[in-house]
């Protein structure tokens, strides 16, 4: 692979299931970041990781949870979905937090 | 609060010039980033400025005034491939990145 996968492309969700979406990159990029982008709004940071084995929150946290156990996978995890987690979901990698993030394909996720 | 404000859409011609601008109030600056977006497809990075002035790339260009918290995208020669959404975000003191909205731009033959 080169640069940032994610898994999956598309997903159909009810609503209270749990969901984790997977980003890996092989760039060995120290920093990772998930944002959620919806229409009419500028990206949004969930969370980040500066370096493995951390993590922070960003602006819309709630409702998603992030582990950040290797420097390749940073995966997102939303316990018990909501419809309004219903949004297109990018993941994004940096050499270091002072660098230009290199994006994911983005995950299409619907919750219904 | 933060604030990234961009038009919201733009239509120019193929072959013309157009400028696309930006406007930002944060909590601190470190940086002022421009990144082209297809539909359906992911950000790519176009430019990077963070002193004053402008920085040329080809057919792109991006200036920034950080005293007026200003930032512009100027695009020659446009060819059809250039019709994108175009994003801009700046670096705050925490070295977060805040995202304006986008301004889509619709290139006419």
């Amino acid at each position: 692979i080169a640069g940032i996968t994610q898994a999956p492309t598309s997903q159909i969700l009810a609503a209270g299931r749990r969901m984790t979406l997977r980003c890996t990159q092989d760039m060995r990029h120290n920093a990772m970041y998930w944002y959620r982008q919806d229409l009419g709004l500028g990206l949004r940071l969930i969370h980040y990781s500066n370096t493995a084995g951390t993590t922070g929150k960003g602006e819309v946290p709630d409702g998603y949870s992030v582990s950040r156990a290797n420097t390749d996978d940073f995966p997102l995890t939303l316990a018990s979905a909501v419809p309004s987690q219903t949004s297109v979901y990018f993941c994004a990698s940096s050499a270091a937090s002072v660098n230009e993030q290199f994006f994911g394909p983005g995950t299409r996720l619907t919750v219904l | 609060g933060q604030n990234i404000d961009q038009p919201t859409e733009m239509t120019a011609t193929e072959g013309a010039i157009v400028q696309i601008n930006c406007t930002y109030q944060t909590s601190g600056f470190n940086g002022l980033f421009w990144y082209q977006q297809h539909a359906g497809e992911a950000p790519t990075f176009l430019s990077y400025n963070v002193l004053d002035g402008l920085e040329e790339k080809g057919r792109f260009s991006s200036f920034l005034s950080r005293s007026k918290g200003y930032s512009y995208l100027l695009l020659k020669e446009l060819q059809m491939k250039d019709s994108a959404s175009y994003l801009c975000a700046v670096r705050d003191s925490n070295y977060q990145l805040i995202w304006g909205a986008g301004t889509k731009l619709i290139i006419k033959p």
